[in-house]
Order: structure tokens, then C-alpha cells, then sequence
């Protein structure tokens, strides 16, 4: 049974420059949510997808969007990058039960 | 606004010897308290989820205990490979979101 998968590992981009990052959740499992997580604290919501609708949003500006395919999987796309968005980009997914499984990460530099 | 404060920032053990990591929250509503272990560069692996005061639940070597304003996270006669740093997290009723604290790193030397 496939876990939470993330792609890439790792990206390097300039400042102001766009990425997307990629999540493929848990099997059978049908809500996606993503997180920011800065060196040494803990990880910060980002937004949640359900049925390919953003159904809750942080506190993050609208540079950060998100998309959720009818298979589920999820892309979360950050526009105009700031050196401050450095950082380890976690996908997470869920069902029913509430209980989050974390992807591996994608680790993002912005120089 | 939900609040997760963990304590100590970090935890240095000899092997063999027992401890707990304290999470204290504040939360509207307490939906389910949840522990992760997360490895350097790595995403949090769940551990355990709590949903109401008195409850218990136990993996190998760690134990998690629920009361109505702190979680704690016992782990017995640890060794080297219990090195980690532990998160806690809550989420609330009508909040899909979980709220982390910053984590104790805990190190365990052989």
C-alpha cells in the first residue's frame, strides 16, 4: 500500500520565479492538505482540498493557490516567490477518520 | 485561536533511561490530540491520535496519555533509534486544519 508521495525532493528557484509542487495522497484516502514547515517549528496549514474544493484556508497570502484532480492528487502552486518562502513543503492526506499521513516533503531554496 | 505549546525544546537521554515530553494545549472543542515523530528532512510520521481525557494508547517503547489541558508522551528505556523530534498537534470541531507546536527534539546517546 502506497503512502503519501511528493514530487520533487527538492527545488531551487530564484526569487520571483513561480513553482508547483505535487502530492499523490494515501490510498483511499480522498482530502489533501498542505503545510509549511520553517527550520525548527512545526509544521503551518497552508489550505485543504476536498472533492477538488479548497475547503479551508491559513493564513498565507494569495501568492499560494492549489489545485485537486479527480484522482485525488494535489498541486500546490506559489507565485512571485520570496526568499521567506524557503522551506519544507509538506502534503498530507486524510479520510473519514481525521488522522493526517504526511508525505516525505519537498524541500524548497529560494535564492 | 488553538494553541500547542511543547516542553522541553529538547531532550538529551541515556539509553535505558525513561522520560516524558509534555504538550499543553488550548483548543475550542477538542476534535483529537495527535503525536508525530519526525525525522531531520523527512515528513512526520503519525504515532498516535487521542480523542478524550483518560485515554491511553501504547506503541513499543512509547506511551501517550490524555488529560483536559496536556497530552504526554512517556517512552521507556529508549534507545539510539528513538532519536527524533516529536510534534504534537489538535485539531478542533468545524476546523479541518491541525495546529503543531514547534516539537521536542529528543537525542538518545548509546
Amino acid at each position: 500500500d502506497a503512502g503519501v508521495t511528493q514530487s520533487p525532493t527538492h527545488l531551487i528557484k530564484t526569487r520571483g520565479q513561480q513553482v508547483t509542487l505535487r502530492c499523490s495522497p494515501k490510498s483511499g484516502h480522498d482530502t489533501v492538505s498542505w503545510y509549511q514547515q520553517a527550520l525548527g517549528q512545526g509544521p503551518q496549514f497552508i489550505f485543504q482540498y476536498y472533492e477538488e474544493e479548497e475547503r479551508q484556508r491559513g493564513n498565507f497570502p494569495d501568492r499560494f493557490s492549489g489545485h485537486q484532480f479527480p484522482n485525488y492528487s494535489s498541486e500546490l502552486n506559489v507565485n512571485a516567490l520570496l526568499l521567506g518562502d524557503s522551506a519544507l513543503y509538506l502534503c498530507a492526506s486524510s479520510s473519514l477518520s481525521y488522522e493526517q499521513y504526511f508525505g516525505p516533503g519537498t524541500r524548497l531554496t529560494v535564492t | 485561536e488553538d494553541q500547542v505549546t511543547q516542553s522541553p525544546e529538547a531532550l538529551r537521554l541515556q539509553e535505558g533511561e525513561s522520560s516524558s515530553l509534555n504538550c499543553s494545549y488550548t483548543v475550542s472543542g477538542l476534535r483529537g490530540l495527535f503525536w508525530y515523530r519526525q525525522d531531520p528532512g523527512k515528513g512526520p510520521e503519525f504515532l498516535f491520535t487521542l480523542y478524550s481525557a483518560g485515554e491511553e494508547k501504547e506503541k513499543e517503547r512509547l506511551k501517550a496519555t490524555l488529560t483536559k489541558k496536556e497530552s504526554f508522551l512517556h517512552i521507556t528505556a529508549p534507545k539510539p533509534e528513538d532519536s527524533a523530534t516529536y510534534l504534537c498537534a489538535v485539531s478542533n470541531f468545524g476546523n479541518e486544519k491541525l495546529t503543531f507546536g514547534t516539537g521536542t527534539r529528543l537525542t538518545i546517546i548509546p
